[in-house]
């Protein structure tokens, strides 16, 4: 069965560095999504991605953070520059059809900014 | 904007009985979906089961059950025959549009 899968499983890195996440959608899947969980808090939504281009952003999608699908198989979540509060689990998403299909995720990489 | 509430933070069962985990949502819109997501201590986010609300007929996948009523904006998951590999937290999640709206979770341990 296809899954997403994302890379690496945990990052750890210091405060002020950039990091990319990367992920690696269901193939034919179309619409692509990022969200973090902080420890102990619950799921939120970063931005969502088509046709190579943001559809939506969050407030916590800042400058800091960027998005890109530099080929046909990969997407990754780039944050310039590390702060602590960004240490969380980021989880990569997607979904074949637009609005109400089914989003499936990969299984997450913790991110620990020291 | 949609809002997912989960009022119970934590619960316990014994192996082998059922449990239900309650959610209350809030939207103005008439299409969307719910789902509720398993999270075991790995972390990774499993799909359990998945309701359209245009549907009247309540979900069912092997062990788990919705109770969906779309009046009363509730969507309350049952797991029957619970086993110890249940153990996790179970977040409710709401879609309309585009992003998933998730709830704060419930802390589920099934007791040998």
């Amino acid at each position: 069965e296809p899954e997403v899968t994302q890379t690496p499983s945990h990052q750890v890195t210091q405060m002020g560095q950039e990091v990319i996440l990367r992920c690696v959608p269901i193939s034919n899947h179309l619409y692509f999504y990022w969200y973090r969980q902080i420890l102990g808090q619950k799921v939120e939504f970063l931005v969502s991605f088509y046709n190579n281009e943001i559809s939506e952003k969050s407030e916590i999608f800042d400058d800091q953070f960027s998005v890109e699908r530099p080929d046909g198989s990969n997407f990754t979540l780039k944050i310039r520059s590390t702060k602590l509060e960004d240490s969380a689990m980021y989880f990569c998403a997607s979904r074949l059809a637009p609005s109400t299909d089914t989003q499936y995720f990969g299984p997450g990489t913790r991110l620990t900014v020291l | 904007a949609q809002t997912v509430t989960q009022s119970q933070p934590e619960m316990s069962v014994q192996e082998a009985e059922t449990v239900t985990l309650s959610c209350t949502y809030d939207t103005s819109e008439n299409n969307y979906y719910l789902f509720w997501y398993k999270q075991p201590p790995s972390r990774q986010m499993i799909l359990v089961i998945r309701q359209e609300a245009y549907k009247q007929q309540n979900a069912t996948e092997n062990r788990f059950s919705v109770n969906f009523q779309k009046a009363a904006k509730s969507f309350s998951l049952k797991i029957s025959d619970s086993q110890l590999g249940d153990t996790a937290m179970y977040f409710c999640a709401f879609v309309g549009n585009e992003k998933l709206t998730f709830g704060t979770g419930t802390r589920l341990t099934i007791i040998p």
